[in-house]
């Protein structure tokens, strides 16, 4: 089992240009998530999907759309990318069983994105 | 809303020392909380899940504990070795609105050889 893994591992983009990081995972799990990670401000929630065909917004949702593709793949996309924006981002996914108490999250490796 | 404390921001100490990083929350309607470890430039490795009805969890030489009602998690590491050199984040998931963890910001521990 791969786990989760994301693509591409490392990004520069130029202020105002659009790009999709990419996410999928082989656990067979129902539910998916988009973090960023900020020196100083620890990981926050983007988006996230808690079954195939529904997606809602997370604490930090602005300049960012997802598309839950398949059970398999979660993407995020930047649609004019700001220098605000440089970031490491995480996709994660999470079996949602009968019990809440039970949700263990699981990480892929991130994507380093720089926006000049 | 949810925050998250880790306490202390870095540590560092001699290899062989038992050593206990801190986690306080201050929302105690919590599902549960998970211990992670973060390589540096890499992704997180989940250590230990402890359920809001458990009071511990065990791995090898990890050992964490939860007192909901007062807000607390602590990581306890025995014998501590270079490779445990890293950061550990500890986040808890409450479920309701916006459905993920939410996490500390991380103690970087250092092990001296």
């Amino acid at each position: 089992n791969a786990g989760v893994t994301q693509t591409p591992k490392f990004q520069v983009l130029k202020t105002g240009q659009s790009m999709t990081l990419q996410c999928a995972q082989d656990m067979n799990h129902n539910s998916m998530y988009w973090y960023r990670q900020d020196p100083g401000m620890g990981l926050r929630l983007i988006y996230y999907s808690a079954s195939e065909g529904t997606t809602d917004k997370g604490e930090v949702p602005n300049g960012y759309n997802v598309s839950r593709l398949n059970k398999r793949e979660f993407s995020l996309r930047l649609e004019s990318a700001a220098p605000s924006q440089t970031s490491v981002y995480f996709c994660a996914s999470s079996d949602r069983g009968s019990l809440p108490q039970s949700y263990e999250q699981y990480f892929g490796p991130g994507t380093r994105l720089t926006v000049t | 809303k949810q925050e998250v404390t880790q306490i202390p921001a870095a540590l560092s100490v001699p290899e062989g020392e038992n050593l206990v990083l801190n986690c306080s929350f201050t929302d105690s309607a919590i599902y549960n909380l998970q211990w992670f470890r973060q390589d540096p430039g890499k992704g997180l490795t989940s250590l230990l899940l402890i359920q809001s009805s458990q009071r511990e969890q065990t791995s090898g030489r990890l050992n964490a504990s939860l007192d909901k009602s007062s807000g607390r998690s602590t990581l306890y590491i025995a014998a501590s070795q270079p490779g445990d050199s890293a950061t550990y984040l500890c986040a808890v998931y409450s479920g309701g609105g916006a459905d993920g963890l939410t996490f500390g910001k991380g103690t970087h521990l250092i092990i001296q050889p």
